[in-house]
């Protein structure tokens, strides 16, 4: 089982640039969301999506946006990057009954 | 405000043993969560307390005292590859994790 994956794994980006990261999840968890982790400070919730077709904002979500057509996927955009967005993106998806959290591997993102 | 305190670093000595704190706040409370994560790598899922007192999982034990909003994670004959980064995270009233900053463990030999 591959669990969660990300695309791509790093990526450096000029400022301006658009670009999408990629979450899949093959765990048919309902619930799944977006983290970026800076150093000296926790995981910061982006966004989350509790069911497909609905989404929510969480602690940072200014820059960014998500979809959630269907189960297993999860895209973050970031319209127009700037230099403050760089950071460690990882998705995560969480099961009903206990709600853990798993991640994905990350991506590693450069804005210049 | 949310908050989740726990120390920035801690160095213990391979074989012994090391107990990690944590202190939060949080608008309501649904569970305390804690994770590995060793560097460059994604958080794994360690241990969830929702009542109070000890859970026990092998090496790793996990301690919750709602009353105090306090946990620690105990860790027995630490070996080399402990040497991680040990996330605290509560889940407030909305299911959201507030996560802590982390605790740098360093092992030595």
């Amino acid at each position: 089982t591959a669990g969660i994956t990300q695309a791509p794994t790093s990526q450096i980006l000029a400022a301006g640039r658009s670009m999408t990261l990629r979450c899949t999840q093959d765990m048919r968890h309902n619930a799944m969301y977006w983290y970026r982790q800076d150093l000296g400070l926790g995981l910061r919730l982006i966004h989350y999506s509790n069911t497909a077709g609905t989404t929510g904002k969480g602690e940072v979500p200014d820059g960014y946006s998500v979809s959630r057509a269907n189960t297993d996927d999860f895209p973050l955009t970031l319209a127009s990057a700037v230099p403050s967005q760089t950071s460690v993106y990882f998705c995560a998806s969480s099961e009903e009954t206990t709600d853990t959290q798993y991640f994905g591997p990350g991506t590693r993102l450069t804005v210049l | 405000g949310q908050n989740i305190d726990q120390p920035t670093e801690m160095t213990a000595t391979e074989g012994a043993i090391v107990q990690i704190n944590c202190t939060y706040q949080t608008s309501g409370f649904n569970g305390l969560f804690w994770y590995q994560q060793h560097a460059g790598e994604a958080p794994t899922f360690l241990s969830y307390n929702v009542l109070d007192g000890l859970e026990e999982k092998g090496r790793f034990s996990s301690f919750l005292s709602r009353s105090k909003g306090y946990s620690y994670l105990l860790l027995k004959e630490l070996q080399m590859k402990d040497s991680a980064s040990y996330l605290c995270a509560a889940m407030d009233s909305n299911y959201q994790l507030i996560w802590g900053a982390g605790t740098k463990l360093i092992i030595k030999p």
